[in-house]
């Protein structure tokens, strides 16, 4: 089993849409929970961070984690055509700046 | 601020030799990660860098190492390479070691044939 699990996709929506991203993870000593969005071609790009269970919101993105679950979500309202990326969900737990990656959602969203 | 710069971005080799990426991280920032991208197995960490020391090794064969300059820069180097270090090779720089904050480079493009 994989440390960090998440759903490959492809997942098309259409614009406006709202988009849910999620992750599932197995080792409770993970401390911070990212998104990353990663265009084709391109290095990833963060794009949100949280620590501690709870929703943080930044724009039209929304991150949530359940700790108890060890489950994370990134959500995204209104999507735009602009949004079709794929989206990683990064772990990271202990000392150091190893991340633990999930295999990424590629996400369209048409017009 | 300038971003994180890897050279070269692409890159051919063939079975059995060896090359070396260079990896220069955002200004003020001292810690190097590098992660190997591939379809089958996604982004996988291969090792940080701190202070010219690594820190922290991903479960990699030998024929992976990197080391760190003093002005933070890094280089990876793979020898005897083979069809499946195919990949894309990204470097992350962070300030520090306990921040969430890492940024991704371009990446590096090899392809072995």
């Amino acid at each position: 089993q994989k440390e960090v699990e998440q759903d490959p996709g492809p997942l098309s929506v259409p614009e406006g849409a709202i988009v849910s991203l999620n992750c599932t993870y197995s080792n409770s000593a993970f401390q911070y929970f990212m998104w990353y969005r990663q265009y084709s071609r391109k290095g990833p790009e963060l794009l949100m961070y949280t620590y501690s269970s709870g929703n943080k919101e930044d724009g039209r993105f929304t991150a949530q984690v359940d700790k108890s679950s060890k489950y994370i979500s990134l959500f995204i309202r209104d999507s735009q055509p602009s949004d079709s990326a794929t989206y990683l969900c990064a772990i990271k737990g202990g000392g150091g700046n190893k991340l633990t990656f999930g295999t990424g959602t590629q996400l369209k969203v048409e017009l | 601020k300038a971003g994180v710069t890897q050279t070269p971005r692409y890159l051919i080799k063939t079975r059995g030799q060896q090359v070396t990426l260079s990896c220069s991280p955002i200004s003020g920032h001292r810690s190097v990660s590098w992660y190997q991208q591939t379809p089958g197995q996604g982004l996988q960490f291969l090792f940080e860098y701190f202070s010219e020391t690594q820190r922290n090794k991903g479960n990699f064969p030998g024929r992976f190492s990197g080391r760190q300059f003093s002005n933070s820069r890094s280089e990876m180097n793979v020898s005897t390479l083979e069809l499946g270090d195919s990949a894309l090779y990204l470097c992350a720089s962070s300030p520090s070691r306990s921040s969430y904050e890492q940024y991704f480079g371009p990446g590096t493009r090899l392809t072995v044939t």
